[in-house]
């Protein structure tokens, strides 16, 4: 049971290009999140999912682009980055299914450290 | 805008009781109180949450005031590994708000 699993764990990007941040989780999950981490503050949500096929915005989703085709994975896109997306990207999920989101608690990926110059 | 307020920074010595408070004035009637740290270079961690009566687990001890707005993380023998940036979060309609947490230092 590898938990939640990001990939890559490091990245530098030039300013214009794209790219695809993984994240994968083994725990049947239905709910998946994106959390973006810049220095001394707290997280701030970009994009979260409850099941399969459903997407939605969260507090900072300029920029980036998500979809879920299965239950396991939820890709971030960067559709052409810039350097205010120099951050530290977390994914999350939670077995929510079984009533509201804030019964259950999240499992967080270790991390995508991403620069863009 | 529903959010949390925590103080920004505290310290303890090592082996003594450490309570992190957290207000939330603006908790909805059936939202849980979450509590997660992050250690350094690493993802957040969960610590504890609970709804209204007080919580226990092996990390830590939820207080929850009466009214639901605050409460308090309770580490009962703080150690070197617990120095952490420890948040209270809401959760409010499938998103998690996230505060900037209070760094707690622990001092041999």
């Amino acid at each position: 049971n590898a938990g939640v699993t990001q990939t890559p764990k490091f990245q530098v990007l030039k300013t214009g290009q794209s790219m695809t941040l993984q994240c994968a989780q083994d725990m049947n999950h239905e709910y998946m999140s994106w959390y973006r981490q810049d220095p001394g503050m707290g997280l701030r949500l970009i994009h979260y999912s409850v099941g399969a096929g459903i997407t939605d915005q969260g507090e900072v989703p300029n920029g980036y682009n998500v979809s879920r085709s299965t239950t396991e994975d939820f890709p971030l896109r960067l559709l052409s980055a810039a350097p205010s997306q120099t951050s530290v990207y977390f994914c999350a999920s939670s077995y929510s299914s079984r009533g509201p989101l804030s019964r259950e608690k999240l499992f967080f990926g270790s991390g995508t450290q991403l620069s863009v110059l | 805008d529903a959010k949390t307020t925590q103080p920004n920074s505290m310290e303890s010595n090592e082996e003594e009781p450490v309570h992190l408070p957290c207000n939330h004035s603006t908790i909805s009637g059936t939202d849980y109180i979450h509590w997660y740290r992050q250690l350094p270079s690493q993802g957040p961690e969960y610590v504890i949450h609970g709804l209204t009566s007080n919580v226990n687990n092996r990390m830590a001890s939820l207080a929850i005031a009466e009214d639901r707005k605050s409460s308090t993380l309770i580490l009962h023998r703080a150690t070197l590994r617990d120095a952490a940036v420890y948040y209270c979060i809401l959760i409010i309609t499938d998103k998690l708000i996230f505060g900037t947490g209070t760094r707690l230092q622990v001092f041999p």
